[in-house]
């Protein structure tokens, strides 16, 4: 049974650029959440996507979009990048009902 | 005043040393608290969820005390491999359930030395 798993797990984009990363929940899980992990902190919330739309966001600007499909992967998609969006971004899934979040294995973000 | 705190840490403890972390959260409406384990540059791991009557696995052993707002994890006999950052997790959600926002710590760092 494969995890969660993202893609792709390193990625350099230069300042103004626009990224999208992907994200496969687990096998029978339909939640998605997003989380920004800046060196050295725990991971923040960005948002929760389930049924196709947006259940609940953090504290993070409107350049912070996502989309999940019907298949129940997600995307997250950063506009305009800045120096601070440098993180490692890290996708959970989760079941309806079920209070156990399982993390991929993240993906390393370096804005240059 | 963060959501949640933990000692950052870290902690240089021998091996077969007992350790404890500490954590607290403000929002005195949360409903379920788990100890995560990440290691370096990895993803986070669940390690237990904790209980408020206290929940033990093998050498690990997490408390909760509502009233106080506090969290804790005790290792007993600790290991090399036990070394990694552990963050305190709070999920702020309602009787509706689902893993809602999680709230973490910023991780306590651990290294057990031979």
């Amino acid at each position: 049974d494969a995890g969660v798993t993202q893609s792709p797990t390193h990625l350099i984009k230069t300042r103004g650029q626009q990224v999208t990363l992907r994200c496969s929940p687990k096998s029978g899980h339909d939640t998605v959440s997003w989380y920004q992990q800046a060196l050295g902190q725990g991971p923040q919330f960005i948002f929760q996507y389930y049924e196709e739309e947006e259940r609940q966001r953090g504290n993070f600007p409107d350049r912070f979009s996502g989309h999940q499909f019907p298949n129940y992967s997600s995307e997250l998609n950063v506009n305009a990048l800045l120096l601070g969006d440098s993180a490692l971004y890290l996708c959970a899934s989760s079941t309806t009902g079920a209070f156990e979040a399982f993390f991929g294995q993240g993906t390393r973000l370096t804005v240059v | 005043r963060k959501e949640v705190e933990q000692d950052p840490g870290p902690f240089n403890v021998p091996e077969g040393a007992t350790v404890a972390f500490n954590c607290t959260y403000s929002n005195s409406a949360s409903q379920s608290f788990f100890w995560y384990r990440q290691d370096c540059r990895k993803e986070p791991k669940l390690l237990m969820s904790v209980y408020s009557s206290g929940n033990e696995d093998g050498r690990f052993t997490a408390q909760l005390n509502r009233a106080s707002q506090y969290i804790s994890l005790l290792i007993r006999d600790s290991k090399l491999s036990d070394s990694a950052t552990y963050l305190c997790v709070v999920n702020p959600s309602g009787s509706s359930g689902s893993a809602r926002q999680l709230t973490f710590g910023s991780g306590t760092q651990l290294t057990v030395l031979p």
